[in-house]
């Protein structure tokens, strides 16, 4: 089954550290992913997805096919990036069509200043 | 432009009662999509819907059902509610097919008692 995983309900780091969010996925074929984030009293949002290859707020995610992860990196926290964020997988149907985003739990970053 | 807009915003029922939560996309979006996210179990996938036909259905009992509407605003219908169905209860739309980015709702708070 297609699954995606965030080992960590929660990360703390300080201002100006750098910051890994864990996300592994379970899928046999090419996977599409995103990483969305909701800020305190605001919607979920989209923050980047892989195929886009940009950097979002700095943030930057690359796929590793062979590890299975999708991890969301920045070199220097801010601590305006507490936030929630969600890792995602597009649900691949039958017949290979593409279905519904399949989110992780989530993990809730905090910056400390 | 408005974005996608769910009433109620909150909702106290008995166990047993039946709800209705509604849905409006974003103008231009063809597809719906319903997720439920429970204290602890993130964001859990309930229900698609494109050009008015349901296109795949998450892990949930029947008594969990929906539609959309020709002008492409959903309903989500929860029969014999009970006390574990208290959750926050998120919509949102797509442009059209799946891998274009999801927008998200503040969704509905509903507490059964």
């Amino acid at each position: 089954a297609q699954r995606v995983t965030q080992p960590e309900k929660l990360l703390s780091v300080f201002k100006g550290a750098p910051v890994e969010l864990k996300c592994n996925y379970s899928y046999s074929g090419s996977p599409e992913l995103f990483w969305y984030v909701q800020y305190s009293r605001q919607r979920l949002q989209l923050l980047l997805r892989h195929i886009s290859r940009e950097s979002i707020k700095g943030f930057t995610a690359d796929l590793n096919k062979g590890e299975t992860s999708f991890h969301l990196k920045k070199p220097f926290a801010q601590e305006e990036d507490s936030a929630m964020y969600y890792c995602a997988l597009i649900n691949c149907l039958k017949r290979g069509s593409q279905g519904n985003l399949i989110f992780g739990k989530g993990t809730k970053l905090s910056v400390k200043p | 432009e408005a974005g996608v807009t769910q009433s109620p915003t909150h909702l106290i029922k008995t166990r047993g009662q039946q709800v209705t939560l509604r849905c409006s996309p974003i103008s231009g979006h063809t597809s719906v999509y319903w997720y439920q996210q429970a204290l602890g179990l993130g964001l859990q996938f309930l229900l698609w819907y494109d050009e008015g036909e349901e296109r795949n259905r998450g892990n949930f009992p029947p008594r969990f059902s929906g539609r959309q509407f020709p002008n492409y605003s959903s309903e989500l219908n929860v029969n014999a509610l009970e006390l574990e169905d208290s959750a926050l209860y998120l919509c949102a739309s797509s442009r059209d097919r799946p891998g274009t980015e999801a927008f998200f709702g503040q969704g509905t708070r509903l507490t059964v008692v």
